[in-house]
């Protein structure tokens, strides 16, 4: 079964920095990876996603991914942070199995400083 | 074009009582989910549908009961409500169940158990 783990629970940076969140996955074939986003009192809402291609993907609000299959890893990046990026932010990789039923990570929580 | 909308948004009940939250897309998706979320747990899916009709568990299907008599709505049910339940709840749609769908997700229901 596919698993996905997010070392950080929280994540402290300075407006204006650089971010990068982890994300480790479990899978036996090519994973299908996603990013969703957590406002505060808000549904989830994605902010990219990976199946094939480009290692690179680029989503919504300046964020970024890279699939790196020797680490087992799919890490969010965004080069400048805004106050606004203050969030929690999930993980996931598609179902297997047979079911497409998506697995989350436990999310991180980014604050952001001024 | 509302996307999905959840009823209530709060709602504080009793140990004991019962309670159906509703569930509403009107994106024509096929799949849709419940999911609750707990403080460092993440989403833990609790039953999903994959079409008009049908239900299926999800990891934490204990004490819920769900229906999808109709495409666009997926109820959840809570027959006897424990404190263990107090939880928030989402629900979600996706188009069909591919591995690479996006999920699209509901504000959410805060649901407190006393």
């Amino acid at each position: 079964a596919q698993s996905v783990t997010q070392p950080d629970i929280h994540i402290t940076v300075s407006e204006g920095a650089s971010l990068e969140l982890r994300c480790n996955y479990s899978y036996g074939a090519t994973p299908y990876l996603f990013w969703y986003v957590q406002s505060p009192g808000q549904g989830l809402q994605l902010l990219l996603k990976y199946f094939s291609g480009d290692t690179l993907v680029q989503g919504i609000k300046g964020f970024e991914a890279e699939f790196k299959r020797s680490q087992s890893s799919f890490n969010l990046r965004k080069p400048s942070v805004h106050w606004s990026d203050a969030a929690e932010y999930f993980c996931a990789v598609g179902g297997s199995g047979g079911s497409y039923i998506p697995t989350f990570g436990r999310g991180t929580s980014l604050i952001v400083h001024p | 074009n509302a996307g999905v909308t959840q009823t209530p948004k709060f709602r504080v009940l009793k140990t004991g009582q019962s309670m159906t939250l509703l569930c509403a897309q009107d994106m024509n998706h096929e799949y849709m989910y419940w999911y609750r979320q707990d403080p460092g747990m993440g989403l833990r899916l609790i039953h999903y549908s994959v079409g008009e009709g049908t239900t299926a568990k999800g990891e934490v299907p204990d004490g819920y009961n769900v229906s999808r008599l109709k495409k666009q709505n997926f109820l959840l049910g809570l027959e006897s409500a424990a404190p263990s339940q107090t939880s928030v709840y989402f629900c979600a749609s996706s188009f069909l169940g591919g591995l690479e769908e996006t999920q699209y997700f509901g504000p959410g229901t805060r649901l407190l158990v006393l």
